[in-house]
């Protein structure tokens, strides 16, 4: 599971209502990822965290809000789901000169 | 603006034939560039280019940076089937940021 546990891996919402997925890494990697894959778009960045207590925007980030709890975890919410929102998401891990690892994704629907 | 383009969108071929991809990109402080084959579910890891000019291999696979245009190619030799897939660019610039191209997606028919 390249050391990354993404819940749930599936969701239904309805629009307005409000969600969060959860992220952790057990390869105490200080940056985290996490990105949107909608059909033909590739990967777009959402948000992400360069260490533990810090956050930037991506390119997509309206819409969502991080947390980094701490070194491990990388929440992303979604306060008030909208369809344009429906997507695969993906988070994913670094560290310093290797390559990203990912999680397997959550499948999110908005009705 | 911060962008990273792949080239074709899409590709078909037939098994045995070579395909070349490519990625462009303009970013600000250049740090990595690093290509993922991406099947079903998450994107699996193939090379990571930091040097212009040196070629990495993997079996059928090798790719090449070339820094001062600002691109890099992906090269599959002698295709299988099994290499049918989503192929992604991505270029590391500034402190951690990580971007993405569209994607290429690679069909091999038998």
């Amino acid at each position: 599971n390249a050391g990354v546990t993404q819940t749930p891996k599936f969701q239904v919402l309805k629009t307005g209502q409000s969600m969060t997925l959860q992220c952790a890494q057990d390869m105490n990697h200080n940056s985290m990822y996490w990105y949107r894959q909608d059909p033909g778009m590739g990967l777009r960045l959402i948000y992400y965290s360069a260490s533990e207590g810090t956050t930037d925007k991506g390119e997509v980030p309206n819409g969502y809000n991080v947390s980094r709890l701490n070194k491990r975890e990388f929440s992303l919410r979604l306060e008030s789901a909208a369809p344009s929102q429906t997507s695969v998401y993906f988070c994913a891990h670094r560290v310093e000169g290797t390559e990203a690892f990912f999680g397997q994704g959550t499948r999110l629907t908005v009705v | 603006e911060d962008k990273v383009v792949q080239s074709p969108l899409s590709l078909v071929v037939h098994e045995g034939d070579t395909v070349t991809l490519n990625c462009s990109y303009e970013v600000t402080n250049f740090r990595s560039l690093l290509w993922y084959k991406q099947e079903k579910k998450a994107p699996t890891f193939l090379f990571m280019l930091t040097s212009s000019g040196i070629e990495k291999k993997s079996g059928r696979l090798s790719s090449i940076l070339d820094k001062k245009e600002l691109f890099s190619i992906l090269n599959i030799t002698a295709t299988q089937t099994g290499d049918s897939a989503v192929y992604l660019c991505a270029v590391r610039w500034g402190a951690q940021k990580l971007v993405f191209g569209q994607g290429t997606r690679l069909t091999i028919n038998p």
